[in-house]
């Protein structure tokens, strides 16, 4: 299976602030990476596929980067409602596969 | 949009079948892989497997030996079998769609069901 590993699991910002989460796939997947965000109670949301296309209805602020094994989710300019946990997952081959996430808290 | 919706029992006892729906309503089944997804504290988010409208699937390695999904395209339906059920498969349990196609994400994801495993 391919593993996915996130870091940090979990960090602390303000509202303003550029946050920076990273994806390491442990074998290669291409641009097999895909980014959720999940608020407490809900359903992971598809924020960014392909690992740079953003999702429709995602704001811009959110984008992605990398290729091969190593990705990178970048919130530009934190707002309230991005305080949440965030999964990468590869698409590339079977079992899909979910990093451990990473907690966004103020 | 294309709401999913699981549904079953919250609760399960241990050596038992988890058996759960997940209706798709304002779309079609055709095109797309239909996954069931669950989720736990101790284990995170795991990929069960999927079926293809057409009857095909493809089961997580993890889950081969004890797993079913079916579909019943006459309801706009896909079920979850989960055999020999320990505490262990407590988890919130999703129905999500992905297009199918290589590397499609997960784009539609029902809300979740709590099923707990105990006597």
């Amino acid at each position: 299976d391919i593993q996915m590993t996130q870091s940090p699991s979990s960090l602390s910002a303000s509202v303003g602030d550029r946050v920076t989460v990273t994806c390491r796939a442990s074998q290669y997947i291409n641009n097999y990476l895909n980014w959720y965000q999940q608020r407490p109670g809900k359903a992971p949301k598809l924020l960014i596929y392909t690992a740079s296309i953003l999702q429709s209805g995602v704001p811009s602020r959110f984008s992605g980067s990398g290729s091969g094994t190593d990705f990178t989710l970048t919130i530009s300019s934190l707002q309230p409602e991005d305080f949440a946990t965030y999964y990468c997952q590869q698409s590339y081959k079977t079992p899909l596969t979910f990093g451990g996430g990473t907690t966004v808290d103020i | 949009q294309v709401p999913l919706q699981e549904s079953g029992p919250g609760l399960v006892k241990p050596s038992e079948t988890l058996s759960l729906t997940c209706t798709v309503s304002g779309g079609s089944s055709s095109g797309y892989y239909w996954s069931w997804i669950r989720q736990s504290p101790g284990r995170g988010l795991e990929w069960i497997g999927y079926m293809y409208y057409s009857g095909s699937t493809n089961y997580n390695p993890s889950f081969q030996s004890r797993v079913t999904i079916s579909v019943d395209t006459s309801k706009n339906q896909f079920s979850l079998k989960l055999g020999s059920v320990t505490a262990a498969d407590t988890a919130v349990y999703y129905c999500a769609r992905h297009v199918a196609v290589a590397g499609s994400p997960f784009d539609y994801w029902g809300q979740g069901t709590l099923v707990t495993v105990s006597s």
